[in-house]
């Protein structure tokens, strides 16, 4: 079965400072996505970034960037430039096609960061 | 981008009772949502796949019986909580994905239930 584990419980990083939150995962298969999702205090899940499992070219969303690393199985995700309002929790998933056709995740316990003034 | 609005925010309910929650693709049309429920300071726990026009899939544990999900629109699930007790308690979160777009869900802004 697929994990996601996230190691951090919480990290703290000042404004304007760069913060690197680490993913591990396992699994067997070879075609998959893995995402990050935030999750500030009203509980919305918001998109990040995802990564294509296929792609080796780590993707970037501005101030987010993540190092793939796949035969290490490691998806952290760097913020950039922290502001105030990066202060959520960060959840690391996993998504695998089912049989059936649909997509799952798979997501870790979570990091919870505190950008500081 | 794709919607997802999930409905009530809140639910306050006594022990016993039944309590629905909402579902709805705004924007979109999804043959499939999925339900997850999350406990304070830990991750989301899949619950169930709702499929539309057939049952849904419940994750292994998941009380079909107590969580009753329907799916009768392609932009439309509803979870019925039946028989609520204080344990059930807890955030539900549904999410649906966009054929349209690329791959990742939406994810809706949850329900706070408390039973008492």
């Amino acid at each position: 079965a697929q994990t996601v584990t996230q190691s951090q419980p919480e990290m703290s990083v000042q404004e304007a400072e760069t913060v690197t939150l680490s993913c591990t995962y396992d699994t067997s298969e070879s075609n998959y996505y893995l995402f990050w999702y935030k999750q500030p205090p009203s509980r919305q899940m918001i998109l990040v970034i995802r990564q294509e499992a296929y792609k080796q070219q780590n993707a970037t969303e501005n101030r987010f960037s993540v190092n793939f690393q796949k035969a290490a199985k490691s998806f952290s995700l760097k913020i950039s430039d922290s502001q105030l309002g990066d202060t959520a929790m960060y959840f690391c998933a996993f998504m695998k096609l089912l049989t059936s056709g649909t997509y799952k995740y798979i997501f870790g316990t979570g990091t919870r960061l505190k950008v500081l003034a | 981008g794709a919607v997802v609005s999930q409905h009530p925010s809140r639910v306050i309910c006594k022990s016993g009772t039944s309590v629905k929650i909402e579902c709805r693709s705004l924007d979109f049309q999804a043959t499939t949502m999925f339900w997850y429920r999350q406990f304070p300071k830990q991750s989301l726990m899949l619950m169930a796949t709702s499929n539309e026009g057939s049952k849904a899939t419940y994750e292994q544990g998941v009380e079909k019986d107590k969580f009753l999900i329907n799916h009768a629109s392609l932009t439309l699930s509803t979870l019925t909580v039946t028989s609520a007790h204080p344990e059930d308690s807890s955030f539900y979160i549904c999410s649906a994905r966009d054929t349209g777009t690329e791959y990742g869900y939406t994810f809706g802004s949850g329900t706070r239930l408390t039973v008492v």
